[in-house]
């Protein structure tokens, strides 16, 4: 059964900061990996995508990289601001025979930027 | 435009009531996708439909019932359901089943049961 974990579980930061958040999965027979972020009592807003046979995706100030083999994912936030305060959670795609994404949640990464 | 839109936001129903959660997007999506997320929990996938079909129930409770009029609407009826029931319901959608695709995600409808 695959398993997500994503570590840490929360972090404070200074307004300014780099930061990288981990997200580590137990079975590497995924599709893909994406990362979402939500907002306290809000739906999931997708930020990045990478295929299995990717290594990393980039959009804005945000870089996510795969190590497929490894069963590793990082997401690196640039010049962190009080607005990318949220929930981050990523997620894998698992390979199933049948139609539809199954998608595998891990925990998530509380994240705080303070100005 | 990448909208999911549900409704209603939120819902209080006893445990008698009989109530749906309604989910709509116009992005020619073929795949809908219903998620459960408790409190500070990460979502939990409850069903997939794939071209209108149902494609994966994962062992849901029959008192919810999914149900997908046409490819743009994705419906989940709710009757007798229990207090541990309670929990932010999620819509999704995507262009289809392949690897791809990426997962769009609705706002969600808060639902409490009394």
């Amino acid at each position: 059964k695959q398993e997500v974990t994503q570590i840490p579980a929360a972090l404070s930061v200074p307004e300014g900061e780099n930061l990288v958040l981990n997200c580590s999965f137990t079975d590497s027979a995924i599709y893909n990996l994406q990362w979402f972020r939500q907002d306290p009592g809000k739906g999931l807003t997708s930020l990045l995508l990478i295929q299995s046979s990717q290594r990393e995706q980039t959009s804005g100030r945000l870089n996510a990289s795969l190590d497929k083999s490894s069963g590793r994912s990082t997401l690196y936030i640039a010049a962190s601001q009080p607005g990318d305060s949220a929930t981050y959670l990523c997620a894998v795609r698992e390979e199933r025979m049948e139609y539809g994404n199954k998608l595998v949640f891990g925990a998530g990464t509380i994240l705080r930027v303070k100005s | 435009d990448t909208e999911v839109t549900q409704t209603p936001k939120h819902l209080v129903m006893g445990m008698t009531n009989k109530k749906s959660l309604k989910c709509e997007q116009h992005m020619g999506h073929r795949a809908m996708y219903w998620y459960k997320q408790k409190a500070k929990k990460p979502p939990e996938l409850m069903f997939v439909y794939s071209y209108e079909k149902l494609s994966i129930n994962e062992s849901v409770p029959s008192r919810f019932s999914p149900e997908c009029p046409n490819s743009s609407l994705l419906n989940l009826h709710l009757h007798a359901l229990q207090p541990e029931d309670s929990a932010l319901y999620l819509c999704a959608s995507s262009q289809g089943h392949l690897s791809g695709n990426t997962i769009y995600f609705g706002e969600g409808s808060w639902l409490t049961v009394v």
